[in-house]
């Protein structure tokens, strides 16, 4: 079946980066743009990017420029996502999600960072 | 960017009620490219409606969406016990932008 799986929860210190992972199965991988999300505690979703699983070629929020980056291998159909100088603020849940023309239909179960002196 | 408001923030209801969420957009966007999504605790949010009004495989016909321009509605005609959850409506015609949320609690 089509599923997306992420890796597991991270724990980071103030001004460290992260990269989470999201292995996709049961579909043509280069065939879907895959988007990353994300849910701080208690808040509402935010969209962060995008990723031509194909090309590679990315977009993201204006609010994650300079901040997030996506990248993906086509070998292993699998998606990353590395956000750098972590704050406190960036302590949320991290998403990726397929996209069709019908919206978000396939998303991953979702990784916990949490950013912690 | 397109702001996307949802309301009411929390609607406290009872099994059996209908549920009428409210998703207005801050200039008008595609029917095409409005969805909602619905999401427990705990849980990855999952794909409820698309294009406004089109279920997406394997929902439930009590829920249904309404809509067009800058006012959307999901209505859930029979509250299930298995309802009762956050609902958010998305917008991905100019970019991609949430809602901030409907809680649909049990009152």
């Amino acid at each position: 079946q089509v599923q997306l799986v992420q890796s597991g929860a991270e724990v980071k210190k103030p001004g460290a980066s992260v990269r989470v992972s999201c292995k996709a199965s049961g579909y043509t991988f280069t065939s879907y743009y895959l988007h990353w999300v994300r849910q701080a505690p208690g808040q509402g979703l935010e969209w962060m990017g995008i990723i031509n699983s194909s090309g590679g070629y990315t977009t993201y929020a204006q609010q994650f420029q300079g901040k997030v980056t996506m990248t993906r291998d086509t070998s292993t159909s699998t998606v990353y996502m590395e956000l750098s100088s972590l704050r406190s603020e960036d302590t949320a849940v991290y998403y990726c999600a397929r996209e069709t023309s019908n919206g978000f239909d396939v998303w991953g179960q979702g990784t916990m960072v949490t950013v912690s002196s | 960017d397109i702001v996307l408001t949802q309301s009411p923030g929390t609607l406290s209801l009872s099994p059996g009620e209908r549920a009428t969420l409210s998703c207005r957009a801050s200039q008008s966007i595609s029917s095409s490219y409005l969805a909602w999504y619905q999401q427990k605790p705990g849980q990855a949010p999952r794909l409820l409606i698309y294009g406004a009004s089109i279920r997406a495989t394997g929902i439930p016909d009590r829920f249904s969406g309404s809509g067009s321009g800058t006012d959307f509605t999901l209505t859930i005609s029979r509250l299930e016990p298995e309802d009762f959850a956050v609902y958010s409506c998305q917008q991905y015609g100019y970019s991609y932008t949430f809602g901030q949320g409907t809680k649909l609690e049990i009152k």
